[in-house]
């Protein structure tokens, strides 16, 4: 089993459509959760970390469970600039070792 | 407070030749992580390294790769004898000391390999 595994999409909306990712995580004993957006080419970014009471920014809904270890990321009314890769972020136990998922693309058309 | 620099940002090889890809940290940085990632693909988590010590090295191919990150100077993923196959984005990442919670890691721009 994979330590991080997300759907590899393409996930393919239109603006204003609301979609949500999922990532699981192996490691019960996982520290700290992250969500990071990866454009065509570019390097990865902080999006958003992840908290267990969940957390929102603006459109973009975290939320984390612990008990399934199963992290999600909801995106409201869609943009066209939202298209990129989102990719799940696991950090070890005691900080070791960030574990990026494979990514799961995401394309909004007008 | 420069970010995480790498360079070259491109890098054009013939195969047989050897690759040197470097990696500044952030200040204050002392976790290094470096990862491939194939046209088209997902990063592959390569080697995880702290100053002078390889932590986890299970994602670096156990031939012709190694990485180092000495106590004075940048972090350094060497390629010998580069076949086509390792044309790749190569990113290097960075992360405070180990235990501090939620410790984002902050990428560099990559290097873009290119065997020809």
């Amino acid at each position: 089993r994979k330590e991080v595994e997300q759907d590899p999409g393409p996930f393919n909306v239109p603006e204003g459509a609301t979609v949500a990712f999922n990532c699981t995580y192996s490691n019960s004993a996982s520290q700290s959760f992250f969500w990071y957006r990866q454009d065509c080419r570019k390097e990865p970014k902080l999006l958003m970390s992840v908290y267990s009471s969940g957390n929102e920014d603006g459109r973009f809904t975290a939320q984390l469970n612990r008990a399934s270890q199963y992290i999600s990321l909801l995106i409201r009314d869609s943009k066209l600039s939202d298209s990129a890769t989102y990719l799940c972020v696991v950090n070890g136990p005691g900080g070791f070792k960030t574990i990026f998922g494979a990514g799961t693309r995401l394309f909004v058309k007008a | 407070n420069a970010g995480v620099m790498q360079n070259p940002r491109h890098l054009v090889r013939r195969r047989g030749q050897e690759a040197r890809l470097r990696c500044s940290p952030m200040k204050g940085h002392s976790h290094v992580y470096w990862y491939r990632q194939l046209p088209e693909e997902g990063l592959k988590f390569m080697v995880y390294l702290q100053k002078e010590n390889i932590i986890d090295e299970s994602g670096m191919p156990k031939e012709r790769f190694s990485a180092e990150f000495p106590k004075e100077g940048p972090s350094i993923l060497r390629i010998q004898q580069v076949v086509r196959g390792d044309s790749a984005a190569y990113f290097c990442a960075s992360s405070r000391s180990a235990g501090a919670l939620n410790t984002e890691a902050f990428f560099g721009q990559g290097t873009r390999l290119t065997v020809v």
